[in-house]
């Protein structure tokens, strides 16, 4: 079954420690990879397309990258600005013009 | 400014009532999607359509119509047929030649 699946569900960071967000999805058939801010109560906002493994874009203090297997949002010395649910999607050749998205990461950045 | 228009912000409707939700687009956009998104869910796309006048359903079309007359409209029309229809609407739109889409606003209904 096509799935995208997003760790952690919740994560608590303080102003300026760095981490990382995890994307899997589904290897075979993969045409992009999408990473998408989501403020509350607004639409996502689109962030980057990932299309091929070893890809990496970078906007301020985010950088996605892309494996085989998996993507990761690095955030770097985040702000509390960076506060937000960051969505992972995939388009896939078997899903024809559908995404697929993760249930996202709730990311809370502490003063 | 060119983007995506969802309106109204908030809708609020009696079970049993039909109502529709609007999407609008001056980004010369050829496909448009429609997705329902609700607490601790991914989303979900109810219906899609690449061109005017043909749309194709998503993962969760039942009790949901649709119509595209107009390249940038592309209204959504929950029925008293949808068994859950409180939730968090987005609409968005893709121009041909790129994979991502780009979302409106949003409109959230609630149905009592």
């Amino acid at each position: 079954e096509d799935q995208v699946t997003q760790s952690p569900e919740a994560l608590r960071l303080q102003e300026g420690e760095s981490s990382s967000l995890n994307c899997s999805y589904t290897v075979s058939g993969l045409r992009g990879l999408f990473w998408y801010r989501q403020d509350p109560g607004k639409g996502p906002e689109f962030l980057f397309t990932l299309y091929s493994a070893g890809e990496e874009k970078e906007k301020e203090r985010l950088k996605a990258t892309l494996t085989k297997k998996e993507s990761f949002l690095h955030i770097t010395a985040p702000k509390p600005e960076d506060s937000a649910t960051y969505l992972c999607a995939e388009l896939n050749s078997n899903r024809d013009d559908k995404i697929i998205f993760g249930k996202g990461t709730r990311l809370h950045i502490l003063p | 400014d060119g983007g995506i228009t969802q309106s109204p912000k908030y809708l609020f409707r009696k079970e049993g009532q039909n109502v529709t939700l609007s999407c609008e687009q001056n980004l010369n956009h050829d496909a448009m999607y429609w997705y329902r998104q609700d607490p601790g869910q991914g989303l979900r796309l109810i219906y899609y359509s690449q061109i005017v006048n043909d749309f194709q359903k998503g993962d969760i079309a039942e009790g949901y119509s649709v119509s595209r007359e107009k390249k940038e409209s592309f209204p959504l029309t929950v029925t008293s047929a949808q068994k859950n229809p409180t939730a968090f609407y987005l609409c968005a739109s893709r121009p041909t030649g790129v994979y991502e889409q780009y979302f409106g606003p949003g409109t959230r209904l609630t149905v009592t």
